[in-house]
């Protein structure tokens, strides 16, 4: 199965300092790449999502590269904010015909200290 | 904006008996998933469900799991026989098209097996 490892687990940064999280995932057949952001009693949300016929995404403070040769995507949050506080999850994903196969990885918590 | 429910919120009972986790997936979505968690580690995919039948499950999902959709509105969760390893969040999802990508996810119910 899928193999999927996040880095740095745990994250702290100053309010306003920009903060990068690395997923490596191991199966070469994934083609969606989706960040899920997941905050305290609650449910993943979708943050952004990149396709693997795209490179890069932007979506005012975050982005989304993708590396499909060296199986990597990053997260990228820019100007933190204290609500940006949350654990934030990788999820590598195969989508074909009928079926998403989806794989999380382990997790990193991020604490943007104000 | 329409989003997925799930009840109970949080659920107790003890070794050996039946569990029944509800949900209510977005009304025009047309596939569904659960997930688990187990406290502080990462969301494990249990299994996927389409046009009434299981598309994709994982090894967690063994005989004790079934998946139901009763009616046109729930979508259901047994575990038979609860042991105390089922302790975890349980989160549902469900997108408009295993294609369409994102998943939209419960709040989820937190299940404590005694």
């Amino acid at each position: 199965g899928e193999n999927v490892e996040q880095h740095p687990s745990t994250l702290s940064v100053q309010e306003g300092d920009s903060a990068v999280i690395k997923c490596t995932y191991s199966d070469s057949a994934s083609n969606y790449f989706p960040w899920y952001k997941q905050e305290l009693g609650k449910g993943p949300q979708l943050i952004i999502d990149i396709r693997s016929n795209v490179g890069e995404k932007k979506d005012q403070r975050i982005a989304v590269t993708l590396n499909k040769t060296a199986k990597h995507f990053s997260l990228h949050i820019t100007e933190t904010q204290p609500e940006d506080s949350a654990v934030y999850f990788c999820a590598p994903a195969l989508i074909s015909g009928g079926y998403q196969k989806v794989t999380f990885g382990t997790g990193t918590k991020l604490q943007v200290i104000p | 904006e329409p989003e997925v429910t799930q009840t109970p919120s949080h659920q107790v009972t003890q070794m050996g008996q039946e569990v029944i986790l509800r949900c209510v997936p977005i009304s025009n979505h047309l596939y569904f998933y659960w997930y688990r968690q187990i406290l502080g580690q990462k969301v494990e995919f249990l299994v996927s469900f389409y046009n009434n039948e299981i598309s994709e499950k994982s090894e967690i999902f063994d005989d004790q799991f079934s998946v139901e959709r009763p009616d046109g509105s729930n979508f259901t969760l047994k575990i038979r026989s609860t042991k105390l390893e089922d302790s975890a969040m349980y989160f549902c999802a469900s997108s408009t098209r295993a294609d369409e990508y994102e998943q939209y996810f419960g709040p989820g119910t937190r299940l404590t097996v005694t």
